[in-house]
């Protein structure tokens, strides 16, 4: 079962930053967090992940909060293509537990 | 370098048939995952493979569903005896072996209809 929440739906205005919110207060010390992305109906594509530190690549940045429980996914210039239901994961021992997503929504 | 494939990407059974989908994964990869989406859900996890072992089918139905990853050729998933509540999208994911973060590749799924 997912350790994750998320909220269901956020809109963001297009070229704005979206920020998606992630608990995970009951993930182990030793389980990543992963972000992954399901554009319409496409498999889901990697984002990012992390496991203390803060990280970026060039799609997205992940801040962890110090103890660990929550996460907050940062796309720094929305665009339209950018809709898609965001997944925050709980990775362990190959098993990674997909919740319900946030449904992110770019709006014009 | 092509990407995981599966097929067929869509597939339409009538009740009490048997479905198989069957996924290609990336080369190189010998980890091989199976997800379940119903409509409007996320992913629930199935079964977790590498070449010839189950290492994980916690989430597989007990009755009327099996998986495999022979040595030679693509991992199977088979429905056996399919119902109406079998209608969703199955998605294959691989991963390279010694993988100690743990990064999925996903294809684009098989979107079996039951009628």
């Amino acid at each position: 079962d997912a350790k994750t929440t998320q909220p269901p739906s956020m809109d963001c205005a297009e070229g704005r930053a979206a920020n998606l919110p992630c608990n995970h207060s009951t993930i182990s010390g030793n389980e990543y967090v992963y972000w992954y992305r399901q554009i319409h109906s496409q498999g889901p594509q990697y984002i990012i992940h992390g496991l203390k530190n803060n990280e970026t690549n060039e799609m997205a940045s992940l801040i962890i909060t110090e103890d660990r429980k929550s996460s907050t996914l940062i796309l720094p210039h929305a665009t339209l293509r950018d809709t898609a239901v965001y997944y925050c994961i709980s990775y362990n021992f190959n098993k990674f537990y997909f919740g319900s997503g946030t449904k992110l929504n770019v709006k014009p | 370098n092509a990407g995981v494939m599966q097929n067929p990407r869509h597939l339409v059974r009538r009740r009490g048939q048997e479905a198989r989908l069957r996924c290609s994964p990336m080369k190189g990869h010998s980890h091989v995952y199976w997800y379940r989406q119903l409509p409007e859900e996320g992913l629930k996890f199935m079964v977790y493979l590498q070449k010839e072992n189950i290492i994980d089918e916690s989430g597989m139905p007990k009755e009327r569903f099996s998986a495999e990853f022979p040595k030679e050729g693509p991992s199977i998933l088979r429905i056996q005896q399919v119902v109406r509540g079998d209608s969703a999208a199955y998605f294959c994911a691989s991963s390279p072996p010694d993988q100690y973060t743990g990064e999925l590749f996903f294809g684009e799924g098989s979107r079996l209809t039951v009628l």
